[in-house]
């Protein structure tokens, strides 16, 4: 099992440019969550894709888009980056359909993204 | 609304002290509570949980007792090693309503050999 996997690792780009971040969750799994951990934070939810659609969604402005596929990978879009934006993007996983550890999530290495 | 605060650091402690992470939450329901770790260039791994009053969360030494009246769900070990040399972060989830971990803004912990 290779667990939540996040590409890529690490991404520098420049102010007002758009950034697509992958991430494929754990197998069995059907929920992605995203979370920005800004530089000696906690982690701060982004939102929810479950069965390809937005079902939870934090403080975060519209620039902030997502997508999940029929493989329940997904996608996080940001545009217009911000230097503010840079942070460390982590991906977790979950079931909703287990039981026991339904909705633990499983957290990714996470892709740093730096904006210069 | 919910949220969750935790002692700042970063703490530093030589090998085999004990060690106490404090954290105190404000909670609308009945959260489970967490403790996940993060090593230098890693993500979160889920340290120990607990999903009721009073239980005990507890792993590779590890000990948290989900305390109501306080609000406190404090991270103790009672011999560290310079591998427990990590971020640690307290959370708060609800299982049953919007899934979204709320997290503590973390304490860096140095153990010193």
């Amino acid at each position: 099992d290779a667990g939540v996997t996040q590409s890529p690792t690490h991404l520098i780009k420049t102010r007002g440019q758009q950034v697509t971040l992958r991430c494929s969750p754990k197998s069995g799994h059907d929920t992605v969550s995203w979370y920005q951990q800004a530089l000696g934070q906690g982690p701060q939810f982004i939102f929810q894709y479950y069965e390809e659609e937005e079902r939870q969604r934090g403080n975060f402005p519209d620039r902030f888009s997502g997508h999940q596929f029929p493989n329940y990978s997904s996608e996080l879009n940001v545009n217009a980056l911000l230097l503010g934006d840079s942070a460390l993007y982590l991906c977790a996983s979950s079931s909703r359909a287990g039981t026991g550890t339904k909705n633990e999530q499983f957290f990714g290495p996470g892709t740093r993204l730096t904006v210069l | 609304g919910d949220s969750v605060t935790q002692m700042e650091g970063p703490v530093t402690l030589s090998e085999e002290a004990f060690l106490t992470i404090n954290c105190t939450y404000t909670a609308t329901g009945y959260p489970s509570l967490f403790w996940y770790v993060q090593y230098p260039g890693e993500g979160l791994q889920l340290l120990l949980k607990a999903t009721k009053a009073d239980d005990k969360g507890s792993n590779k030494g590890f000990e948290a007792t989900y305390r109501k009246e306080t609000t406190s769900f404090h991270l103790e070990k009672g011999s560290v090693q310079v591998s427990d040399s990590a971020v640690y972060f307290c959370a708060l989830f609800y299982s049953n309503r919007d899934d979204k971990i709320i997290f503590g803004k973390g304490t860096r912990l140095h153990i010193l050999p």
